[in-house]
């Protein structure tokens, strides 16, 4: 049973357009993570989305919590190819000492 | 400052051999994680240490997986009669303390079996 579901698989856009990808779990959770992974190298943290309702903004990324703690979102705005890589939700339950569960990701191309 | 480092980055071998793979966590971290990304997944936890120990180890996938951190610091990852669905990616984390600190991950090794 896949815990998180990220959509859409992948994604290919041109430089300068919007997007938003989407993370959803059947299961409340009490943080989600958003990391960001480029080829040959390990998931880097972007943001950790604690409570419900939460936005929080990294530059041209804003990334919002589900009132529900079930679902998060990621929207990029005006993208450029260096946002160019694979987005990953990991989510960590109410325990707190649990390694993290990831999403598939989506993969995102950006074409200059 | 120095991240997690795993070696070797690349690692060919055949079906039936024994293979281990290395992983230096964040200097001073205590805890350490295994994964394993297979194409087309995002990381899947094979096992956990909080200082020498096994906190939790329920990831990995039969008796064929071993992992050790004899010192709290260096972790090795172990594969006994290598299959060819073991070629993946495996990945090691480390964090400051525990589970609900920041992971920080390694650039992996990749795993293949022929």
């Amino acid at each position: 049973t896949q815990l998180l579901e990220q959509s859409p698989q992948f994604l290919s856009i041109q430089e300068g357009e919007n997007l938003t990808v989407y993370c959803n779990s059947s299961s409340v959770f009490s943080s989600l993570q958003w990391y960001r992974q480029e080829p040959g190298e390990g998931p880097v943290l972007l943001v950790t989305v604690v409570t419900g309702g939460e936005v929080k903004k990294l530059k041209r990324l804003t990334f919002q919590f589900g009132d529900a703690r079930k679902d998060s979102s990621l929207h990029i705005t005006a993208a450029q190819p260096g946002d160019t890589g694979l987005y990953l939700c990991a989510l960590q339950t109410f325990s707190g000492n649990t390694p993290l569960v990831f999403g598939k990701g989506t993969r995102l191309s950006v074409i200059a | 400052g120095a991240g997690v480092s795993q070696t070797p980055s690349n690692k060919v071998t055949e079906k039936g051999k024994y293979v281990e793979l290395r992983c230096d966590p964040i200097s001073g971290h205590t805890a350490l994680y295994w994964y394993r990304q297979s194409l087309g997944q995002g990381p899947e936890f094979l096992i956990y240490f909080q200082g020498t120990g096994a906190a939790d180890d329920s990831g990995l996938p039969n008796d064929r997986f071993f992992a050790v951190r004899p010192e709290g610091s260096v972790s090795t990852l172990k594969i006994q009669r290598t299959e060819r669905g073991d070629s993946a990616v495996y990945l090691c984390a480390s964090s400051r303390q525990g589970a609900s600190d920041t992971q920080y991950f390694g650039p992996g090794t990749r795993l293949t079996v022929l």
